[in-house]
């Protein structure tokens, strides 16, 4: 199953924060977080393990609490080069382990 | 910096058509995968492939579809009779782990379905 993401999308000026949320309905063993920049492939930003990690990555960070199935992004200090739709990618405890589920992903905009 | 690539970076096929799209993966990873995104949508799982055969499938990969590694370095997807709604950018992926790594995904093939 999908997992949901939350705001849909969101507008920033430079310099403000942003949280973007990611909820699973089913048990999860890893959390990976992309950005997608307009007509190109998503890139990888970071993956959280079972653990409730918090991750950090410049000025962008990501905590994951598998007791309640979800994560957060943290963008902090946004610049212009954050803008991008973000996804989740979620990894269930009983996969088979090799399949990354995403998202509905959040657009985010920052503006100057 | 090693990178996945894909061909074709577009095509155009008129309905009922057989496609086929190309990736070369990044030459030590050993998960490979196919993602499609329609246009402005989430990025959808298609398969995954491990040690030359289908590990995980969705539902989306329906007879229509395959997958093969003919030669140990590409890492085809086919679509034997394409349809309108098969009109999507098809990203393939490595990996060299699972559970630990990051996927690398190609620059996409848009196919566009007429």
């Amino acid at each position: 199953q999908q997992p949901v993401q939350s705001p849909q999308a969101v507008i920033l000026r430079e310099g403000e924060d942003a949280v973007i949320n990611c909820s699973s309905s089913k048990a999860l063993y890893s959390v990976h977080w992309y950005r997608q920049k307009h007509g190109e492939a998503p890139v990888f930003l970071m993956i959280l393990l079972k653990g409730g990690e918090q991750k950090g990555h410049d000025k962008i960070s990501a905590s994951f609490n598998e007791k309640k199935q979800q994560s957060s992004l943290y963008l902090t200090a946004s610049q212009l080069s954050y803008s991008g739709t973000y996804f989740c990618g979620t990894e269930g405890e009983k996969s088979s382990g090799d399949k990354l589920t995403f998202g509905t992903g959040t657009r985010l905009a920052v503006r100057p | 910096e090693p990178e996945v690539t894909q061909t074709p970076s577009h095509q155009v096929t008129q309905m009922g058509q057989e496609v086929i799209l190309r990736c070369v993966p990044i030459s030590n990873h050993l998960y490979f995968y196919w993602y499609r995104q329609i246009l402005g949508q989430k990025v959808e799982f298609l398969v995954s492939f491990y040690n030359n055969e289908i590990s995980e499938k969705s539902e989306i990969f329906d007879d229509q579809f395959s997958v093969e590694r003919p030669d140990g370095s590409n890492f085809t997807l086919k679509i034997r009779s394409t349809k309108l709604e098969d009109s999507a950018m098809y990203f393939c992926a490595s990996a060299y782990s699972v559970n630990t790594g990051e996927l690398f995904f190609g620059e996409g093939s848009r196919l566009t379905v007429l």
